[in-house]
């Protein structure tokens, strides 16, 4: 079993749709949570972190549930520009393992 | 947040031959990190690269194979020695910054490796 796992998708949708994807992980000692946002042909950037609380930042909210260990990112209003593959990254001692990717085509 | 430089940014190389990629940062850091991302794949660490020590490696790389060298703190290297069509690959390297006080990787703009 991967020590991370994502929904492999791909997920295509119109625009202005909602679309959440889902991560799971295995290792119960995980310190610290994040959900990257990777374009064709480029590096990967952060685009949120994970926070037990829960955390939005505009349309975008990302969730924490340690007791079920898993993650989830919700995309609302989707935009073209939102079309990217979404890296979930568990790290544990400064060490990040990531899952798979999600792709997200958004689709006028 | 960290600027990260690797260069070259992509080769084309022969089996059997060795690349050394150079990394970058624009700050001072304790740990750099090496991922590879094979295509259509996620990303896989490689090995932690500490300044003054030896580099730790992940289940399934060796230092044989994937020799680092970390001289300072801003700058490592990753050599892809005696090259197969297997290592055909995007490698990365990447630095821990802090995001609200979690860390958070940056990531270097990769270097695409083909092997024929």
């Amino acid at each position: 079993r991967k020590e991370v796992e994502q929904d492999p998708g791909p997920f295509n949708v119109p625009e202005g749709a909602t679309v959440a994807f889902n991560c799971t992980y295995s290792n119960s000692a995980s310190q610290s949570f994040f959900w990257y946002r990777q374009d064709c042909r480029k590096e990967p950037k952060l685009l949120m972190s994970v926070y037990s609380s829960g955390n939005e930042d505009g349309r975008f909210t990302a969730q924490l549930n340690r007791a079920s260990q898993y993650i989830s990112l919700l995309i609302r209003d989707s935009k073209l520009s939102d079309s990217a593959t979404y890296l979930c990254a568990v790290a544990n001692a400064g060490k990040s393992t990531f899952g798979d990717g999600t792709t997200l085509t958004v689709k006028p | 947040s960290a600027v990260i430089s690797q260069k070259p940014s992509r080769d084309i190389c022969q089996r059997g031959t060795s690349l050394t990629i150079q990394c970058q940062v624009d700050s001072q850091v304790t740990m750099m990190f090496w991922y590879r991302q094979q295509p259509g794949q996620s990303l896989t660490l490689i090995a932690t690269a500490n300044q003054g020590s030896e580099a730790t490696y992940e289940s399934g790389f060796v230092i044989d194979k994937f020799p680092i060298s970390r001289p300072n703190l801003t700058f490592s290297t990753l050599t892809v020695s005696n090259m197969s069509p297997e290592d055909s690959s995007i490698y990365l390297c990447s630095v821990e910054g802090l995001a609200g006080g979690y860390n958070e990787q940056f990531f270097g703009p990769g270097t695409r490796l083909t092997v024929l």
